[in-house]
């Protein structure tokens, strides 16, 4: 079965630091997202991504967050200025279409992110 | 606000019992729902979605769907060891901007 991978496994962070988190989508899905689950909290959603767009967010994906697909592989989730409360679990997913359809909607297997 | 609530559990159910799990939610948009699997520290594995009310079966597990009640329940036949995990209910109204539960955590005792 495709894989949505994601780099790197666990990031450590100082507070107030810079960082990306990495994602490499299913190869021929077109929308992309980001999640995050917070210890012991709800899988929460962050953003979804479209054709070099922004297709919806939701309000904690505020000014300090920003994606991007760089180039033709990966899409990226960028933290600007890391606060404690970032602390989280990090999940990107990709799918072929956008409305709800009878195709999964895979999850990477996460990115670690401690803020400290 | 939109929400879905899922009792946290654990249910503990013997080897070989069903389990069910149970999920309500409150935005009437909604018009599909998925049930994930999580192992701790890993990530949702998609188990069954339904959209239409009524019953949907794959293998071990059925989902329910009531959306006048707006319950969602999902029933595990023949629990085994390996279904322990946390059961994420989730919800979706036209788009995979998905609202999740809190998880229920279940545990199935050899």
């Amino acid at each position: 079965e495709p894989e949505v991978t994601q780099t790197p496994s666990h990031q450590v962070t100082q507070m107030g630091q810079e960082v990306i988190l990495r994602c490499v989508p299913i190869s021929n899905h077109l929308y992309f997202y980001w999640y995050r689950q917070i210890l012991g909290q709800k899988v929460e959603f962050l953003v979804s991504f479209y054709n070099n767009e922004i297709s919806e967010k939701s309000e904690i994906f505020d000014d300090q967050f920003s994606v991007e697909r760089p180039d033709g592989s990966n899409f990226t989730l960028k933290i600007r200025s890391t606060k404690l409360e970032d602390s989280a679990m990090y999940f990107c997913a990709s799918t072929r279409l956008a409305g709800l359809t009878n195709e999964k909607l895979f999850f990477g297997s996460g990115t670690q992110l401690s803020v400290l | 606000q939109k929400e879905v609530e899922q009792n946290s559990g654990p249910l503990s159910v013997p080897e070989g019992a069903i389990a069910s799990l149970n999920c309500t939610y409150s935005d009437r948009g909604s018009q599909s729902f998925f049930w994930y699997r999580q192992y701790s520290g890993k990530s949702p594995e998609l188990i069954m979605f339904i959209y239409s009310n009524g019953d949907k079966e794959d293998g071990r597990f059925t989902a329910q769907l009531n959306k006048a009640s707006q319950y969602v329940s999902l029933l595990i036949r023949d629990s085994q060891p390996s279904d322990s995990a946390t059961y994420l209910c989730a919800g979706g109204a036209g788009s995979y901007q998905l609202t999740f539960g809190k998880g229920t955590k279940l545990s199935v005792i050899p």
